[in-house]
């Protein structure tokens, strides 16, 4: 069975300081991984993905994949109140024909003002 | 992004009727959506996952026959909520993704209260 895990925190930083929120999965022919964020009463919404391994940065935002450890991270520099949310980690296997994505939990990310 | 509309954004219904939630793509070919119900505080819970041209696979615990999926085209999925209870109030969102290995987009989530 495909898992995705991570720990649903919360994580509190402060203000300006960097979050670094992780994510394992269990399947090692996983081929993309996705960050989500999801604002309370809200559906998520992408903020970045990564296919291969290494870093890829994207303002604010890196994200970090080792599939030989299979585990995915997320860094967000300088964060900001408004990043507060849930960050969910988000698999796809896709290797039946069709996509196969699987969520992890979610981690509540607090930035503290 | 692509773009994923889902409606309604609220429905409030009474209970034993039956409430449709509509989940389009709007510039891209859904090949596969997925629907989720999360209750407040909690998880997203996926209950389906749809293919183009196949039945909706359900997750354990899911009742099919009260959670009725169509994936009616490569744009469009619908879900319905029949007979539905009190405890069926949440919040149901859909996603939907393209080809192989690509981001899955959501929809902006249908709110249900059941009264």
């Amino acid at each position: 069975q495909k898992e995705v895990e991570q720990n649903s925190g919360p994580l509190s930083v402060p203000e300006g300081a960097i979050a670094s929120l992780n994510c394992t999965y269990s399947d090692r022919g996983s081929q993309s991984f996705f960050w989500y964020r999801q604002y309370s009463g809200k559906s998520p919404e992408l903020i970045m993905s990564i296919y291969s391994n290494g870093d890829k940065e994207d303002g604010r935002f890196t994200a970090q994949l080792n599939k030989a450890s299979q585990y995915v991270s997320l860094l967000i520099r300088d964060s900001q109140p408004s990043d507060s949310a849930t960050y969910l980690c988000a698999v796809n296997q896709g290797n039946s024909g069709y996509s196969t994505l699987t969520f992890g939990k979610g981690t509540m990310l607090l930035v503290s003002p | 992004g692509a773009v994923v509309s889902q409606h309604p954004s609220r429905v409030i219904c009474k209970s034993g009727t039956s409430v449709k939630i509509e989940c389009r793509s709007l510039d891209f070919q859904a090949t596969t959506m997925f629907w989720y119900r999360q209750f407040p505080k909690q998880s997203l819970m996926l209950m389906a996952t749809s293919n183009e041209g196949s039945k909706a696979t359900y997750e354990q615990g899911v009742e099919k026959d009260k959670f009725l999926i169509n994936h009616a085209s490569l744009t469009l999925s619908t879900l319905t909520v029949t007979s539905a209870h009190p405890e069926d109030s949440s919040f149901y969102i859909c996603s939907a993704t393209g080809t192989l290995n690509t981001e899955a987009f959501f929809g902006q989530g249908t709110r249900l209260t059941v009264v």
